[in-house]
């Protein structure tokens, strides 16, 4: 079965600076791979996802995730966050064939302090 | 567009007792996934619906059921209430295109139960 595993339970950052989440999934022959942000008391919004193609995905709010198929990663970075970007993050992957079923990771919450 | 609407946004029921939860989906959308969110498990896939028949289903138990209607809204049922049912049951709708297989699932904001 599919797994995810956010490196991260908790990432603090300064404003303006660069962070990275970090994400890696189980192997599996091909896997579409999704991150999603989570404000308090809100569903999930979707912030980008690799499908195919270019291993560089560029999302919405200035973030960007790289697919790392040998290492079987897909970390979330953003050059410069804002106090605004305070939210829960979450890494998703789902096989080829099985639909929309999504497998999440725990969760990494990113913490933007002034 | 109008977004994903789930309904009631809080509920709250005794040990025992039945539940309903309902999801309307964005308009044309086709596909309708529930998940559970709990602090211990996270997000965890309920069930995935698709004009009107399951089409893929996660790993609880069979106390945990849904259906579909015809016009896509979705509805899911948790009977025998437990403790540990307390958690947000979180939505997904998707446009359904051909096998799914890359659908961008647009989230509600959830039902909130507790289970007392």
């Amino acid at each position: 079965a599919q797994s995810v595993t956010q490196l991260d339970s908790q990432v603090p950052v300064f404003e303006e600076a660069p962070v990275e989440l970090r994400c890696n999934y189980s192997s599996s022959v091909s896997v579409y791979l999704f991150w999603y942000v989570q404000y308090p008391n809100q569903g999930l919004q979707l912030l980008l996802k690799y499908l195919s193609g270019s291993t560089l995905v560029k999302g919405i709010n200035g973030f960007e995730a790289e697919f790392n198929k040998s290492q079987t990663s897909f970390h979330l970075r953003k050059p410069s966050v804002h106090i605004s970007d305070t939210a829960e993050y979450f890494c998703a992957v789902s096989d080829r064939g099985y639909g929309n079923k999504l497998v999440f990771g725990a969760g990494t919450i990113l913490r933007v302090k002034s | 567009k109008a977004g994903v609407t789930q309904t009631p946004r809080y509920l709250i029921k005794t040990r025992g007792q039945q539940v309903t939860l309902s999801c309307s989906p964005i308009s044309g959308h086709r596909s309708v996934s529930w998940y559970q969110q709990t602090p211990g498990q996270g997000l965890q896939f309920l069930f995935e619906y698709f004009s009107e028949t399951q089409r893929n289903k996660g790993n609880f138990p069979g106390r945990f059921s849904g259906r579909q209607f015809s016009n896509s809204r979705s509805e899911m049922n948790v009977s025998t209430l437990e403790l540990g049912d307390s958690a947000l049951y979180l939505c997904a709708s998707s446009a359904g295109l051909a096998g799914g297989w890359a659908d961008t699932q647009y989230f509600g904001p959830g039902t909130r139960l507790t289970v007392l």
